[in-house]
């Protein structure tokens, strides 16, 4: 596609609840980021991935948090037993180089821990 | 690790006055040096970027500066509009470095 797609857009879970967030990149883009962006924060970097490599998992903040690329192309970002604390907007970005230069964001999955 | 800092964190200003955003960082080894728009409901956008080994770059009614020795660079919008109205962010990094830390943002608002 044109851009980076993210769904659901939007995702309401109960506490306690696992959910599963899927990222679509870029086709043919190499590097795959998720960040996490609290309300009125900036993005805060969860987990790097080049190709089905992950290289760099150093901001999950918890075993909770688990994510995958197994074909190098769809990424998908799992997070079991939800808490309120997990509420935030979930950024996937890609871009083309193993490198940060030239990163493009979806529009992100908002999720909501009731 | 890297600490950032952007200032102001809110900015109103009337169409077509121009706007500054300044970010600060700690992290000497940052040496790659974006700036992101981001309006509701999306992701960020990068905008302009710097390397280290240049002063300043324009774009348009966009520019950055940047003072390595002072560790800071800023963004300017010359000739705003309304549609400049969105959050801003800097991200000062290691090139090539996993770890984007991003700034809190500067909310500017655009008076028609």
């Amino acid at each position: 596609g044109a851009g980076v797609s993210q769904s659901p857009r939007y995702k309401v879970a109960k506490r306690g609840q696992d959910v599963a967030l899927r990222c679509d990149p870029i086709s043919g883009h190499v590097s795959l980021f998720w960040y996490q962006q609290a309300l009125g924060q900036g993005p805060e970097f969860l987990t790097y991935f080049q190709n089905e490599a992950q290289l760099d998992k150093s901001g999950l903040p918890s075993d909770r948090f688990f994510a995958e690329r197994p074909e190098g192309s769809v990424s998908t970002l799992k997070i079991q037993r939800t808490q309120q604390e997990d509420s935030a907007v979930y950024l996937c970005a890609s871009s083309l180089t193993a490198s940060n230069y030239g990163y493009t964001f979806g529009s992100g999955t908002r999720l909501t821990v009731v | 690790g890297e600490n950032v800092e952007q200032h102001p964190s809110t900015l109103s200003v009337q169409e077509g006055d121009s706007a500054v955003i300044k970010c600060t960082y700690s992290d000497s080894a940052s040496n790659y040096f974006p700036w992101y728009k981001q309006e509701l409901g999306k992701g960020p956008q990068l905008i302009i970027d710097i390397r280290s080994n240049v002063g300043e770059k324009k774009d348009q009614r966009i520019a950055v500066t940047l003072n390595k020795t002072a560790k800071h660079f800023s963004l300017h919008i010359t000739e705003t509009q309304p549609e400049d109205s969105a959050v801003y962010f800097c991200a000062p990094t290691p090139y090539n470095n996993n770890d984007m830390r991003f700034g809190a943002g500067t909310r500017l608002t655009v008076k028609p």
